[in-house]
């Protein structure tokens, strides 16, 4: 099972939207919508922040918003602050209990 | 609040068998709503998802790594743990647990992560 495909960074100015894809194949993202996105800054828990490829936890800003086309999820950030600054991962069920992640994206503000 | 806490060695040598544990807080190991994940992120890669158990101590593992692992749970102490045999430099990573929603649901409490050094 190859890891889903992410950009290794992105960056933007606070106030500003970016997007984030992660790229998959018809075995995992684009067969289930059950993409899911981790927010990690180093030496803290990863936060999921999307689930079921468009859903929000209780508690998660609507400024993150998830999306999906096909075989790529995407993650969309608006109104870019310091403290979305961290590693951003998506993961996707494969079937059979197995799940798969991202490569991760260094997201810069 | 939910809370997860991974505890481990930080170092081991290589060839013995890695041990974690994951103590819960905020939420039963009995809710049968939730599994309970093991995730490790190797130097440089993205995250690993290891396997998990239930609290009926049904197990599911990355099949690659199934032969090398054991996930157990203590349902009276709210804690799992993690066996890793035969560890090589190639296992050194950040170790986490996971609460993870049942029926392929997302990983949505984690642990903080603890090092692992196989030398």
């Amino acid at each position: 099972q190859s890891a889903l495909t992410q950009p290794a960074s992105v960056s933007g100015s606070p106030g500003q939207s970016i997007t984030i894809s992660c790229t998959g194949s018809d075995r995992d993202v684009g067969s289930y919508n059950l993409a899911s996105w981790y927010q990690h800054r180093p030496g803290k828990a990863p936060k999921l922040i999307i689930y079921g490829d468009r859903e929000r936890p209780s508690g998660i800003s609507d400024r993150f918003s998830g999306s999906k086309s096909d075989n790529t999820a995407s993650l969309t950030i608006s109104g870019l602050r310091s403290d979305d600054e961290g590693v951003y991962y998506c993961c996707s069920y494969t079937g059979g209990s197995n799940y798969v992640f991202g490569t991760g994206t260094q997201v810069t503000v | 609040q939910v809370q997860l806490q991974e505890a481990g060695p930080g170092l081991v040598e290589p060839s013995v068998t890695l041990s974690l544990t994951c103590s819960v807080s905020g939420a039963s190991l009995r809710d049968g709503d939730f599994y309970w994940s093991w995730i490790r992120i190797l130097p440089g890669k993205g995250p690993e998802w290891l396997g998990y158990i239930y609290y009926s101590g049904s197990t599911y593992y990355k099949p690659s790594l199934e032969r090398r692992l054991v996930i157990s749970i203590d349902t009276s102490k709210n804690q799992f743990s993690l066996d890793v045999a035969s560890v090589t430099a190639a296992d050194t990573a950040v170790y986490f647990c996971a609460r993870t929603q049942f029926g392929s649901g997302p990983f949505d409490f984690w642990g903080p992560g603890a090092q692992v050094s196989v030398s």
